[in-house]
């Protein structure tokens, strides 16, 4: 079984401040990890995805994750907040291997970024 | 490209009705997942079909809801008779076999008074 922990459901920072929303996984076998991006009445978008390449994973945007395995973490980060980045972000995560493996999602962190 | 088409965008209907939700996956996609989406409960899965096979029906909380997809470019998500309590925005999302990614639709708002 897996799940993800995301650390904050509501996260403020200033236009021009780093971004930072954290999240945890857990998993028994090495994971397949997965930022997405909610827009207002909008569906998810696919931010960027860890598959066991490299450990730094460059998104859309501008967005960037780190996988941690020591960790256990995938921190979404993004060095200058613009204002087009307010929206709800959810971190995921489903077993690396094999066909289809089913996708669980965390409960979302809403980013307000302040002018 | 056209992406994950749902229809209707917004539903509101009175308790006890029939409500069917629509959608189109992304062509040459062989997975189709719905899900719910609602303040207190998050982004559930509801129900998810591999080439146009349920596959996992756990998440469906009621008999009162049923999925079906005849085709690999139509799926249907009825609820009958509609509760309060299934007010929600419900989402269609496709994917391909072996990447586990989703691309979702823009999800129906779906109100039951």
């Amino acid at each position: 079984a897996q799940s993800v922990t995301q650390l904050g459901s509501h996260v403020s920072v200033s236009e021009g401040a780093l971004v930072l929303l954290r999240c945890n996984y857990s998993s028994s076998v090495p994971p397949y990890l997965f930022w997405y991006v909610q827009y207002p009445n909008q569906g998810l978008q696919l931010l960027l995805k860890y598959t066991s390449a490299a450990t730094l994973v460059k998104g859309i945007n501008g967005f960037e994750a780190e996988f941690k395995k020591s960790e256990t973490s995938f921190h979404l980060t993004k060095p200058s907040a613009h204002m087009s980045d307010a929206a709800e972000y959810f971190c995921a995560v489903s077993l690396g291997f094999g066909g289809y493996q089913k996708v669980t999602f965390g409960t979302g962190t809403k980013l307000q970024v302040i002018p | 490209d056209a992406g994950v088409i749902q229809s209707p965008r917004h539903e509101v209907t009175e308790m006890g009705q029939e409500v069917t939700l629509r959608c189109k996956p992304i062509s040459g996609h062989d997975y189709l997942f719905w899900y719910r989406q609602t303040m207190m409960r998050g982004l559930e899965l509801l129900i998810y079909f591999n080439n146009n096979v349920p596959i996992d029906d756990s998440g469906m909380p009621e008999d009162r809801f049923s999925a079906k997809m005849p085709n690999a470019s139509f799926s249907t998500l009825k609820i009958q008779p509609s509760e309060p309590r299934d007010s929600a925005v419900y989402f269609c999302a496709s994917g391909l076999q072996g990447y586990n990614e989703q691309f979702f639709g823009p999800g129906t708002r779906l109100t039951v008074l």
